[in-house]
């Protein structure tokens, strides 16, 4: 069946615009993760979604770091006035609530700010 | 909290070795423990994982990882490296908070 997938697969943005980042997880899947994986601070969790509801945004870095998911579905990462420390790729993972808490993982949206 | 370490951040090998790479986790309840590889340009992908039911676990491509509760350890071997193993791979933890706590990755050369 269809995996987790990312739009866009690379985004180039400036300093100071907004972005925003998709993410459609694996059908029936009520877990939505999204990490950040960049070469100074390694793979980073950002935010847990459980259905619509975010119970864990403990990773988010600053209050210009937001998600949002909708219908149990699909999730939008937006980042406002984007900065260069912001350039990452940006990892979404869903995984159908059991106990073994396996994780499927999109490819990733590779994010620069110039 | 949970943490993950991972030992050498650049292990090299020839092809037909022995593969192993090495991990230590920290947690204060019984731990979920996992192995993703990532290959170039690639999300990760799923190894193999534990999760109480066997301490010696068996993944994909020939992998396998052994949990020693006594070590706090679940390294990754191969016996046998392919030239199609070379990426990078990925231990994590998770306790029952759902997040994957990941270790810094260990790069894996196979050499002819």
């Amino acid at each position: 069946g269809a995996g987790v997938s990312q739009s866009p697969s690379n985004k180039v943005t400036e300093k100071g615009k907004d972005v925003e980042l998709r993410c459609d997880p694996i059908s029936g899947h009520t877990a939505l993760y999204w990490y950040r994986q960049s070469l100074g601070q390694g793979l980073e969790f950002l935010i847990y979604f459980q259905g619509n509801s975010a119970p864990d945004k403990s990773g988010l870095p600053s209050d210009r770091f937001s998600a949002e998911r909708t219908g149990g579905s699909v999730s939008t990462l937006t980042i406002q006035r984007t900065q260069q420390e912001d350039s990452a790729v940006y990892l979404c993972a869903s995984s159908q609530k059991t106990v073994s808490y396996e994780q499927y993982f999109g490819p990733g949206t590779r994010l620069t700010v110039t | 909290a949970q943490s993950v370490t991972q030992l050498g951040s650049h292990v090299s090998v020839s092809e037909g070795a022995l593969v192993l790479l090495r991990c230590n986790y920290s947690s204060s309840v019984p731990p979920y423990l996992f192995w993703y590889v990532q290959y170039p340009n690639q999300g990760l992908q799923l190894l193999l994982k534990y999760t109480s039911a066997a301490t010696l676990v068996k993944g994909i491509n020939g992998f396998e990882a052994e949990f020693k509760k006594s070590e706090t350890s679940f390294h990754l071997t191969k016996p046998s490296a392919h030239m199609s193993d070379a990426a990078e791979y990925f231990c994590a933890v998770s306790d029952n908070t759902d997040k994957l706590i990941f270790g810094t990755g260990t790069r894996l050369q196979v050499f002819p």
